[in-house]
């Protein structure tokens, strides 16, 4: 079975200073890493994903996130934050393999302010 | 490619009323599933289905929810009768895990409210 736990349920940043979320998971076999981003009224939306090629992996809109095996972290950072970051952001978890059923972690709220 | 679409994006219904809400997933995405957000309970899965046929089901509440996928373009997820803690936005995602990588495509959600 697999889970993730995100820290923090809600984080609030300047505008310009780094976003660091965080997310731990757990899994007993090789599991593939994603984090979603959902904007008010609308759906979630594919950020970046570690399918277990290089460990540090890039995404859309300047974030990228680091797989830590050591430390079952995959945290999600961008180095300068900008109003239009302000959303929920999403960790899931899948086993590599699998027919592509996620698991969901609870969600942490980005509020970025000026 | 269109994306996921669902309708309708927003209804409102009266408590008792049978709710239906639909769901076409990406072309040649053959893993469809259904969630249900709300802020009490976050994201939970309901159920999905492989080449149509239902895999897991354990997440749907109770007996008045029901959900089918007659073909691979078109699913449907039934409620009934309605009950207003079934307000929430329902949202349905495909993938194509054909290649072993499995991130989902989610639609743009239904707002259902049940008074």
């Amino acid at each position: 079975a697999q889970s993730v736990t995100q820290l923090g349920s809600h984080v609030s940043v300047s505008e310009g200073a780094l976003v660091l979320l965080r997310c731990n998971y757990s899994s007993s076999v090789p599991p593939y890493l994603f984090w979603y981003v959902q904007y008010p009224n609308q759906g979630l939306q594919l950020l970046l994903k570690y399918t277990s090629a290089a460990t540090l992996v890039k995404g859309i809109n300047g974030f990228e996130a680091e797989f830590k095996k050591s430390e079952t972290s995959f945290h999600l950072t961008k180095p300068s934050a900008h109003m239009s970051d302000a959303a929920e952001y999403f960790c899931a978890v899948s086993a590599a393999g699998t027919a592509s059923k996620l698991t969901f972690g609870t969600g942490t709220r980005l509020q970025v302010t000026l | 490619d269109a994306g996921v679409i669902q309708s309708p994006r927003h209804e409102v219904t009266e408590m008792g009323q049978e709710v239906t809400l639909r769901c076409k997933p990406i072309s040649g995405h053959n893993s469809l599933f259904w969630y249900r957000q709300t802020m009490m309970r976050g994201l939970e899965l309901l159920i999905y289905f492989n080449n149509n046929v239902p895999i897991d089901d354990s997440g749907m509440p109770e007996d008045r929810f029901s959900a089918k996928m007659p073909n691979a373009s078109f699913s449907t997820l039934k409620i009934q009768p309605s009950e207003p803690r079934d307000s929430a936005v329902y949202f349905c995602a495909s993938s194509s895990p054909t290649s072993g990588v499995s991130e989902q495509y989610f639609g743009p959600g239904t707002r259902l409210t049940v008074t």
